[in-house]
């Protein structure tokens, strides 16, 4: 079952707007990573962020942590029309190696 | 480097035939896996191996076998193909952390499979 759970399902914004994507989960966590991926495409790594982290940055996406909501957010700052594109959230359990991915947030960038 | 590696690209099968899903790395990495994705239901993970000669199931494991004779390579066989097997399939890799700590996954461009 995914633990992870993206909010909004699909967002459509202007470009040049921010898109903030927001991410859940049920039980503790070692880790959350945010990947990308175009249509057809495979997924790429885009930032991991610790359980003792609140907030990382990585060019024009923020990401941060709430570990006591449960929670996790991705902002795209100042959008591209090459940021459309499935956003998922995975998240990495303490002892284990297996990494659970959400259903995904597809964000359509309006030129 | 050529990173990971997966044929083919596209594959139909009629129902009750097997086949193998190639998946090849060169990064070296110890830990790879792999997950199906289906309209609606993000990523799956089927099966996962922490290092040659070493494989463990993942959340949908039923109807397909693994093994991982070196460090390269991690196929995926469909024993026989049902409909509901029909699926987008990714191979993933990374390196293997102590203590089942998680970091950066690199994933192939995907298997997209239909079994009529």
């Amino acid at each position: 079952s995914q633990q992870g759970e993206e909010d909004p399902q699909a967002l459509s914004i202007q470009e040049g707007e921010n898109a903030t994507m927001n991410c859940s989960y049920k039980t503790s966590i070692n880790n959350l990573q945010w990947y990308r991926q175009n249509s057809g495409r495979g997924l790429v790594h885009l930032i991991l962020i610790r359980s003792n982290e609140r907030e990382k940055h990585s060019g024009r996406l923020r990401v941060t942590l709430d570990t006591s909501k449960k929670s996790s957010s991705l902002l795209i700052t100042a959008s591209r029309a090459a940021d459309t594109a499935s956003y998922f959230c995975a998240k990495g359990d303490f002892g284990n190696e297996k990494l659970t991915f959400g259903t995904g947030t597809r964000l359509t960038i309006i030129p | 480097n050529a990173g990971v590696t997966q044929t083919p690209k596209f594959q139909v099968l009629k129902t009750g035939q097997s086949m193998t899903l190639q998946c090849a790395q060169d990064m070296n990495h110890e830990y790879m896996s792999w997950y199906r994705q289906d309209p609606g239901m993000g990523l799956r993970l089927i099966h996962y191996s922490v290092g040659a000669g070493i494989t463990d199931q993942g959340e949908v494991p039923n109807g397909y076998n693994v093994s991982r004779s070196t460090t390269e390579d991690f196929p995926l066989r469909l024993l026989s193909a049902a409909p509901s097997q029909t699926s987008v399939y990714f191979c993933a890799s990374r390196t293997y952390l102590a203590g089942g700590l998680n970091n950066e996954q690199f994933f192939g461009p995907g298997t997209r499979l239909t079994v009529l």
